[in-house]
């Protein structure tokens, strides 16, 4: 069974530094794409970035590059979302998804997610 | 940059209506378009992808056509627990960017 299991709710300081994760499991980790969404509060879902953990490859949003890193570790296949500066305006649930291939499709679309993660930034 | 709009952005309907959603593209995305279900608390679920194809599991009273730059999402019947917010997503702009729409949230008349 496909699992994507993030790590737990979060709350920290203006400027300070934070990781978050997502392990998967399942599936052939390095065989597909796991992106990022955002979801601030009361609105709606914003697609991050993503990273191919077979080979590294990664990109970004526009809204979201340079703000964020996204990286991964194929040995413990997991992924990880991270700031080295979070502001106020980082306070959001963040969602990854796996970029997979549904049973007899031809395109690779966010087919499985995982739990979602709260990130408070709050002085 | 590719950009998605959604119509309505909110809708109230009663259980057994018909219900359709628009989505639209700023430029011609073929058919790689996504719909997505959420509820409160909940993480985003697949409904349909490629427009019109059923995720496993998807009730059948789901359905999704179009092509190019404008889409929809029909529900035949509404169920109670169709009471969700839906999200169309882009995903012609491989690698990188997946763009959503704005959401449509569908409430009970």
């Amino acid at each position: 069974e496909v699992q994507l299991v993030q790590s737990g709710a979060e709350v920290k300081k203006p400027g300070e530094s934070l990781r978050i994760s997502c392990k998967g499991s399942g599936y052939t980790f390095t065989s597909y794409g796991i992106g990022w969404v955002r979801q601030m509060p009361g609105k709606g879902l914003e697609w991050m970035g993503i990273i191919y953990p077979g080979d590294s490859n990664t990109g970004y949003s526009p809204s979201f590059q340079g703000q964020v890193t996204i990286s991964a570790d194929k040995s413990i296949t997991t992924a990880y979302l991270q700031w080295s500066s979070l502001k106020a305006s980082d306070t959001a649930i963040y969602y990854c998804a796996r970029r997979g291939r549904p049973a007899g499709a031809t395109v690779y679309v966010p087919d499985y997610w995982g739990q979602g993660t709260l990130v408070t930034v709050s002085s | 940059d590719i950009q998605m709009t959604q119509s309505p952005s909110s809708l109230s309907a009663s259980i057994g209506d018909r219900v359709t959603i628009t989505c639209r593209a700023s430029q011609n995305i073929r058919n790689y378009l996504n719909w997505f279900q959420q509820k409160p608390g909940k993480a985003p679920k697949l409904l349909i992808y490629g427009a019109s194809n059923l995720q496993s599991g998807v009730p059948s009273r789901f359905s999704g056509s179009g092509s190019g730059t404008e889409f929809t999402l029909t529900i035949s019947s509404l169920q109670p627990e169709d009471f969700a917010t839906y999200y169309c997503q882009q995903s012609y702009s491989i690698p990188f960017m997946y763009t959503f729409g704005p959401g449509t949230k569908l409430e009970i008349k």
